[in-house]
């Protein structure tokens, strides 16, 4: 069975650290890989999408980079502020599946 | 979100009726999908269309089906609902460059 993990499931930081989150997935036929958020009671919006073509995306603070040998992806997030806390979802294309997420909390 | 509305937003049913939750598009995207939302599940899977009436199961399609008469619409029906429905669901549609994009999400609650 395909699966996508993500690494840790939560996750609390003080304001302004920098920060990695983990995604790694077993579906070796992978075109493409998305990261989302969630705030709570809401729905997902979509942050970042990598081609399978490209190895990394960026936007403002964040940035993800796919690792298709590897089976992983990361998203990174310089300057954590509060108003980054949130679930951060990763999906895979290749089979459609989501990530269970990491639960961020910044604390100012 | 833009492009994508669900409706109802909010539904408590009772057990055993049936329940059919809208997803329209306006952007005439090929590919869409319903999920539901659970603590310790994650998203998940229900049904998928690759066009008009052109669907297929995903991980977890027992009791539901689902209808896609027109490109713009994709419904989902609980033919008899029960309190393990009970979820968020959520609509998505597949955009040109292969990403996706949600709708808001409907909390059905099934008594």
């Amino acid at each position: 069975k395909q699966e996508v993990t993500q690494i840790p499931a939560a996750l609390s930081v003080p304001e302004g650290e920098n920060l990695v989150l983990n995604c790694s997935f077993t579906d070796s036929a992978i075109y493409n890989l998305q990261w989302f958020r969630q705030d709570p009671g809401k729905g997902l919006t979509s942050l970042l999408l990598i081609q399978s073509s490209q190895r990394e995306q960026t936007s403002g603070r964040l940035n993800a980079s796919l690792d298709k040998s590897s089976g992983r992806s990361t998203l990174y997030i310089a300057a954590s502020q509060p108003g980054d806390s949130a679930t951060y979802l990763c999906r895979s294309q290749g089979n459609l599946i989501f990530g269970k997420g990491t639960k961020l909390s910044v604390k100012p | 979100d833009a492009g994508i509305t669900q409706s109802p937003r909010h539904k408590v049913t009772e057990t055993g009726t049936p329940v059919t939750l809208r997803c329209h598009q306006t952007e005439n995207h090929r590919y869409m999908y319903w999920y539901r939302q659970d603590p310790g599940h994650g998203l998940r899977l229900i049904h998928y269309s690759y066009g008009v009436k052109d669907t297929d199961k995903g991980e977890v399609s027992d009791g539901y089906s689902v209808s896609r008469s027109k490109t713009e619409d994709f419904l989902l029906t609980l033919e008899s609902a029960t309190s393990s429905q009970t979820s968020v669901y959520f609509c998505a549609i597949r955009t040109e460059n292969y990403g996706y994009t949600f709708g808001s999400g409907t909390r059905l609650t099934v008594v």
